[in-house]
C-alpha cells in the first residue's frame, strides 16, 4: 500500500513537500516514482529514485525546481516543491518501482494566487 | 523524449465486443537488454491508475484474461476480447526504456 500526503493550496513561487508512506513491502528493494495528473488531463511521469537515493531521474520540466529523495528507514518517499507555477497543479501520484505496479490513492496540489 | 501516440483517443464499445487500442512510440522501445519495456494502465473514474499489462503482454495479477497485449518494436496493441462495464475508463500506454518515461495521451472507453 502507498499512501501520499502534503498537497494543499500553494502560491506562484512557494513550496510544498510530498510525502509517500509504503507498507506490505520491502520498501527498500525497489525504485519509487512519481507521477502527476493535471485536471482533465493525461499522466505524466515526473521523477523517479533508485533504491539507495543514489540515482534521480526527472522530466525536464520540474528538473531545476522539484527535488525527489527518500528515508528507507521510514519507509518513505518524498517530492521537494520549489518554486511552484499554475502548470503544476496536479494530483500527484507515488508509485512503486521502474513499472509502476502499486499506485497510491494520490494528493491534490493546487497552485494559486 | 520518446513520444507515445495512441489511436483512437476516444473508443465507444458495446457490452460483449472486442476493443482494441493502438500505441506507437517514437523510437524503437527495445532495451540494451533485449527486453521491451511497454505497459498498459486502467484508470476508472475517480480511479488511482492501476497496471493492467507489463513488458508488452505479461498480465498483471487479477486482472481478467479478455485484456491482452502485443506487440513489438514501435507498434503496441491493447486488447479486450469481450467489454465488460467495468472496463469503463481511460487507458495508457506507458514505455520504461527511455528516459525520461513518457506516456500515451489516453484512450477514453465508453459504452
Amino acid at each position: 500500500q502507498l499512501v501520499e500526503s502534503g498537497g494543499g493550496l500553494a502560491q506562484p513561487g512557494g513550496s510544498l513537500r510530498l510525502s509517500c508512506v509504503g507498507s506490505g513491502f520491502s520498501f527498500s528493494n525497489f525504485w519509487m516514482t512519481w507521477v502527476r495528473q493535471a485536471p482533465g488531463k493525461g499522466l505524466e511521469w515526473v521523477a523517479n529514485i533508485k533504491p539507495d537515493g543514489n540515482e534521480k531521474f526527472y522530466v525536464d520540466s520540474v528538473k531545476d525546481h522539484f527535488a525527489i529523495s527518500r528515508d528507507n528507514a521510514k519507509n518513505s518517499l518524498y517530492l521537494q516543491m520549489d518554486n511552484l507555477r499554475a502548470e503544476d497543479t496536479a494530483v500527484y501520484y507515488c508509485s512503486r518501482g521502474d513499472w509502476l505496479d502499486i499506485w497510491g490513492q494520490g494528493t491534490m496540489v493546487t497552485v494559486s494566487s | 523524449d520518446v513520444v507515445m501516440t495512441q489511436s483512437p483517443l476516444s473508443l465507444p464499445v458495446t457490452l460483449g465486443q472486442p476493443a482494441s487500442i493502438s500505441c506507437r512510440s517514437s523510437q524503437t522501445l527495445v532495451h540494451s537488454d533485449g527486453n521491451t519495456y511497454l505497459n498498459w494502465f486502467q484508470q476508472r473514474p475517480g480511479q488511482s491508475p492501476r497496471r493492467l499489462i507489463y513488458k508488452v503482454s505479461n498480465r498483471d495479477s487479477g486482472v481478467p484474461d479478455r485484456f491482452s497485449g502485443s506487440g513489438s518494436g514501435t507498434d503496441f496493441t491493447l486488447k479486450i476480447s469481450r467489454v465488460e462495464a467495468e472496463d469503463v475508463g481511460v487507458y495508457y500506454c506507458m514505455q520504461a526504456t527511455h528516459r525520461p518515461r513518457t506516456f500515451g495521451q489516453g484512450t477514453k472507453v465508453e459504452i
